[in-house]
């Protein structure tokens, strides 16, 4: 278990209000990452980050930003929440290049 | 495309039997491969590393690595009740730089019948 929060765990928000969640990792892991799932479509990795003010996109990261300010949080923005962004957001992070990536437990995201 | 398959499932087995899941993946220089475990509703949790060719051992759980075939499998022995989740298999491709990057499968389901 690798210290790993998010917040908040639940959220229901209207189309075009900004959304943003974060992620908190006490291991002083140099990566962390943002995934949704969804059914059907497995893990899907939005955004990452390997440093400090370094970040790089995902496969999905059109309409979410990501910012990282600090070693220990990772905030994902979604600009203008839509419908289609509902889903299960993850964090997650790990030490070094190659190694093992340990998950946070999720934030549900709902879009009405 | 740099992908990772693997069999939507659902793969039913009965309870004290051997579990056999699979992966292939595309990518001919991956490195490190990972086996998670994710109940309904609940995160992944990783619960299986191998980085070489050959089996990897961890209580009942067995990792087989096959570079040359580009495969990797994940054994459940004495499978249980409480095993049946979805496993997903995950690979870090070689992306180069300061690239690192999990690609997951979409996830086996397993069903383990008392």
């Amino acid at each position: 278990d690798a210290g790993i929060t998010q917040s908040p765990r639940h959220k229901v928000t209207e189309t075009g209000t900004p959304v943003t969640l974060r992620c908190h990792q006490t291991e002083n892991h140099r990566y962390m990452y943002w995934y949704r799932q969804d059914p059907g479509h497995g893990l899907r990795l939005i955004h990452y980050s390997y440093g400090v003010k370094d970040t790089d996109k995902g496969e999905v990261s059109d309409g979410y930003s990501v910012s990282r300010s600090k070693t220990e949080d990772f905030l994902l923005t979604l600009e203008s929440a839509t419908s289609s962004q509902t889903s299960v957001y993850f964090c997650a992070s790990l030490l070094e290049r190659g190694g093992e990536q340990y998950f946070g437990p999720g934030t549900r995201l709902t879009v009405t | 495309q740099k992908e990772v398959e693997q069999n939507s499932g659902p793969l039913s087995v009965p309870e004290g039997a051997i579990a056999s899941l699979n992966c292939t993946y595309s990518d001919r220089g991956s490195q490190s491969f990972f086996w998670y475990r994710q109940y309904s509703g609940k995160s992944p949790e990783l619960i299986m590393s191998i980085y070489s060719n050959g089996d990897k051992e961890d209580g009942r759980f067995t990792a087989q690595l096959n570079k040359a075939s580009q495969y990797v499998s994940l054994l459940i022995r004495d499978s249980q009740p409480s095993d049946s989740a979805t496993y997903l298999c995950a690979v870090n491709m070689n992306y180069g730089g300061a690239t690192n990057k999990l690609i997951f499968g979409t996830g086996t389901l397993l069903a383990v019948q008392p």
